[in-house]
């Protein structure tokens, strides 16, 4: 069974500073997906990023970055000098891509991020 | 449409009673998904959708929940004689096609069972 561990359930940094998101998954599948999703106050969830099993290459998209370590089975999320707007619950998520439902997203339990100015 | 809707955006009901909660996919995606978030928690998978059919009905938590989608388009998740453990919010998301591709949600129905 698949399962994702994101170990912070909160947490709290001033303006400016650098912050990593943490997250630890589990699968028995050796092709599968990893995704991180932000859930601003609205509700809606905004899609960030997916990398399958394959590639570990790190990505960095502006203020954002992402660490994947097979080795480790981590999906870290990093983000650089953060902002106020930055404030949100993030999910990390996993798929399988071999599963009866349609590669459903199982998910963390979700980080939630505080940017105070 | 531009995005994923979902209707009503909040839903009080009182314990017993029958609620249908709708999802608008965006144009053109195939699969379809229903997710439950309780309070301060992650999502839950309930159903997904390859165009009409549902292949897996396994996550659904009990046989008082039933969903159906038509003409690959809306989806309605129904809850009957709902509890007050149903309270939660309701997400729907869509993608192009069930392999690897993106899924992308709707702000949820809030749901609270009084």
């Amino acid at each position: 069974a698949q399962k994702v561990t994101q170990a912070q359930t909160e947490i709290s940094v001033v303006e400016k500073e650098d912050v990593t998101l943490d997250c630890v998954y589990e699968t028995r599948d050796t092709t599968y997906y990893l995704f991180w999703y932000k859930q601003p106050p609205s509700g809606e969830l905004v899609f960030l990023i997916r990398r399958n099993s394959f590639d570990e290459q790190n990505e960095i998209s502006g203020r954002y970055s992402w660490n994947f370590q097979k080795s480790t089975s981590s999906f870290n999320f990093t983000i650089t000098a953060s902002q106020v707007v930055d404030s949100a619950v993030y999910f990390c998520a996993l798929s399988e891509a071999r599963n009866n439902a349609g590669n459903m997203l199982t998910f963390g339990g979700g980080t939630r991020l505080m940017v105070k100015p | 449409g531009a995005g994923v809707s979902q209707s009503p955006s909040n839903k009080v009901t009182e314990k017993g009673k029958d609620v249908e909660l709708r999802c608008d996919p965006i144009s053109g995606h195939t699969a379809l998904y229903w997710y439950r978030q309780r309070l301060g928690q992650g999502l839950e998978f309930l159903i997904y959708f390859q165009g009409n059919s549902a292949p897996d009905k396994s996550g659904l938590p009990s046989d008082r929940f039933s969903a159906e989608r038509t003409g690959e388009s809306v989806s309605t998740l129904t809850i009957q004689r709902t509890q007050q453990e149903d309270s939660a919010v309701y997400l729907c998301a869509s993608s192009l096609a069930r392999s690897k591709n993106i899924q992308y949600f709707g702000a949820g129905t809030r749901l609270s069972v009084l």
